[in-house]
């Protein structure tokens, strides 16, 4: 059973280029989250999908950031223009969405981006 | 304030050791708790949920207090495959948010 599959794994950029990282959420999950990773803050929610529709994007820095989910198979997010600041690990989850406590997430691979 | 609050570490045990880790949540309602496994440039994974009356799972005990807002994960014998980051998570009570504690990091070594 494939799980949560993001692409690409490394992406390296100058600053000013766009950038968009990919990911196929587990077949048959309600919620795709994408979550920012760095050793200052930690892992971040950045916005999340319910049935392909953006619920809460309150976790977006800013325009520069942008998702979209245009099927129940298919997430992207994008910047543009990117910063080095945007130097990250990027992962992508997905989930059931049952409202019962044994909820779980399940993590894609991640995207690790360099911004130079 | 943080939603999840963590020790950052790191813990240097010896195999065998039992080690504890604690983490507090702000949110009095929120509804479910786990705690995630990361390895260095990996993926979370999940290691447990944390039930309100305590669960175990091998070597490995979670314990849920509400009234302190804390939540314990307990190692016993230590292996050196449990060497990792170790997540803290809270789900808020839309049943839709997680919240990630910024990991403890645990280094076992022979």
């Amino acid at each position: 059973d494939a799980g949560v599959i993001q692409s690409p794994r490394h992406e390296v950029t100058e600053m000013g280029q766009e950038v968009t990282l990919r990911c196929k959420p587990i077949s048959g999950h309600d919620y795709l989250f994408w979550y920012r990773q760095t050793m200052m803050r930690g892992l971040e929610l950045l916005i999340y999908f319910n049935n392909n529709v953006p619920i809460d994007d309150s976790g977006m820095p800013e325009d520069r950031f942008s998702a979209k989910m245009p099927n129940a198979s298919f997430s992207t997010l994008k910047i543009q223009p990117s910063e080095p600041r945007d130097s990250a690990v990027y992962f992508c989850a997905s989930s059931l969405g049952q409202r019962t406590t044994k909820e779980k997430l399940f993590f894609g691979s991640g995207t690790q981006l360099s911004v130079l | 304030r943080k939603e999840v609050e963590q020790d950052p570490g790191p813990f240097n045990v010896p195999e065998g050791a039992t080690v504890a880790f604690n983490c507090t949540y702000s949110n009095s309602a929120s509804q479910s708790f786990f705690w995630y496994r990361q390895d260095c440039r990996k993926e979370p994974k999940l290691l447990m949920s944390v039930y309100s009356s305590g669960n175990e799972d091998g070597r490995f005990t979670a314990q849920l207090n509400r009234a302190s807002q804390y939540i314990s994960l307990l190692i016993r014998d230590s292996k050196l495959s449990d060497s990792a980051t170790y997540l803290c998570v809270v789900k808020g009570n839309n049943f839709n948010k997680f919240y990630f504690g910024s990991g403890t990091k645990l280094n076992v070594k022979p």
